[in-house]
């Protein structure tokens, strides 16, 4: 019973590159959300999915950012032109059918310099 | 607009005693409520969570107790155990929306020996 997995663990980037950041959910599970958590702050949501459609990207902070999800089930975090107020931890989560509770992955340290 | 205010930034308790962590929200729309458990480096895990039917939901050690009037919501953990020192973030959701979270800054607490 593997949880939800993200990779990589760790991101060091440059000012201006893009970062593709990865999501595997708890097999079987039909949503998946995407929030990331900036230094001393709570977790701020990002976008939802349910199966491969993204019916709520209200939290993406600008077109910088862009996700997707394939096959309902891995997910892709895209950041390009990355800034340093980007440097965050993003985290994912997923949930079953009967939306009991989302289980969250470890998440993705990015910093960009 | 902080929907989801945890005003504490953190609380030391001595072990054994009881530890109360408190939120306070803003919008009347939320109807479900959790509260998660972070250790440095991991994903937050979820602790326990109540329905806006209810008043008090308990699980073992954990009581969550929500005041709708208020717009105020607490989590009691008692005896407090050393493994319970983390940071604890509460989150609140509009069940018949997409499931996305709102948190809270969240609260460190460490429990002495």
């Amino acid at each position: 019973g593997a949880g939800v997995s993200q990779s990589p663990s760790n991101k060091v980037t440059e000012k201006g590159k893009d970062v593709e950041l990865r999501c595997d959910p708890i097999s079987g599970h039909t949503a998946l959300y995407w929030y990331r958590q900036s230094l001393g702050q709570g977790l701020e949501f990002l976008i939802y999915f349910q199966g491969n459609s993204a019916p709520d990207k209200s939290g993406l902070p600008s077109d910088r950012f862009s996700a997707e999800r394939t096959g309902g089930s891995v997910s892709t975090l895209t950041i390009q032109r990355t800034q340093q107020e980007d440097s965050a931890v993003y985290l994912c989560a997923s949930e079953g059918r009967g939306r009991e509770t989302q289980y969250f992955g470890p998440g993705t340290r990015l910093l960009v310099l | 607009d902080q929907q989801v205010k945890q005003n504490s930034p953190s609380l030391s308790v001595q072990e054994g005693r009881i530890s109360i962590l408190n939120c306070d929200y803003t919008n009347s729309m939320f109807d479900y409520f959790l509260w998660y458990k972070k250790y440095p480096a991991e994903g937050p895990t979820f602790l326990i969570s109540i329905s806006s039917i209810k008043d008090k939901n308990e699980d073992g050690r954990f009581t969550v107790f929500l005041n709708k009037s208020a717009k105020h919501l607490s989590l009691h953990i008692v005896p407090s155990q050393p493994g319970d020192s983390a940071v604890y973030f509460c989150a609140a959701t509009v069940s018949s929306n997409t499931g996305k979270l709102i948190f809270g800054q969240g609260t460190t607490l460490q429990v002495k020996p």
